[in-house]
């Protein structure tokens, strides 16, 4: 498959603590993207880092990349609430052109 | 700025009947795509285009026809609906290869 996977596909912390989600990939690839989806509204961009990278940062967010083990995490720091949301992984594989494989995504959920 | 805009937001169709969903942005983007959402299976491309007058199949592109007569519009098409094309779709754009995606807020379709 060349889809990635998501781990935890459910996540549940209090406001305050990090949050950690994982996605692990097959194929060789040029960039992977994290997506954030609140309920019932489009897909929002959050990173996107590229195969030569191995950490970026935005704001709370830091994005590793571990091409050996074709291996990426999101982690939130200080989550919260509104943060609740899913979160998705994903892959513009090499040689596949400008397309996304979606993953199948985290669902976080950040309680008072 | 409006961004990415779906119409309509929802849809009830029967067994059988046609349908276009269309997808419109205002950023100057030459790439959209258009991608299915069902529950655990993630988002599924289903045909996209790299500029104006061009389309490509996706992952999923039985059943479904598109568009790109002008560059700021990408048109769906349902020739003969059938119920596994329930499902919420989104169109997205990006500027070009390896860019972020800038999705829509969906259209939620029920073939009964």
């Amino acid at each position: 498959s060349q889809q990635g996977e998501e781990d935890p596909q459910a996540l549940s912390i209090q406001e305050g603590e990090n949050a950690t989600m994982n996605c692990s990939y097959k194929t060789s690839i040029n960039n992977l993207q994290w997506y954030r989806q609140n309920s019932g509204r489009g897909l929002v961009h959050l990173i996107l880092i590229r195969s030569n990278e191995r950490e970026k940062h935005s704001g709370r967010l830091r994005v590793t990349l571990d091409t050996s083990k074709k291996s990426s995490s999101l982690l939130i720091t200080a989550s919260r609430a509104a943060d609740t949301a899913s979160y998705f992984c994903a892959l513009g594989i090499t040689g596949g052109g400008n397309k996304l494989t979606f993953g199948t995504g985290t669902q976080l959920k950040v309680e008072l | 700025n409006a961004g990415v805009t779906q119409t309509p937001k929802f849809r009830v169709l029967k067994t059988g009947q046609s349908m276009t969903l269309l997808c419109a942005q205002d950023m100057n983007h030459e790439y959209m795509y258009w991608y299915r959402q069902d529950p655990g299976m993630g988002l599924r491309l289903i045909h996209y285009s790299v500029g104006e007058g061009t389309t490509a199949k996706g992952e999923v592109p039985d059943g479904y026809n598109v568009s790109r007569l002008k560059k700021q519009n990408f048109l769906l098409g349902l020739e003969s609906a059938a119920p596994s094309q329930t499902s919420v779709y989104f169109c997205a754009s990006s500027p070009g290869p390896n860019s972020p995606l800038h999705f829509g807020n969906g259209t939620r379709l029920t073939v009964t």
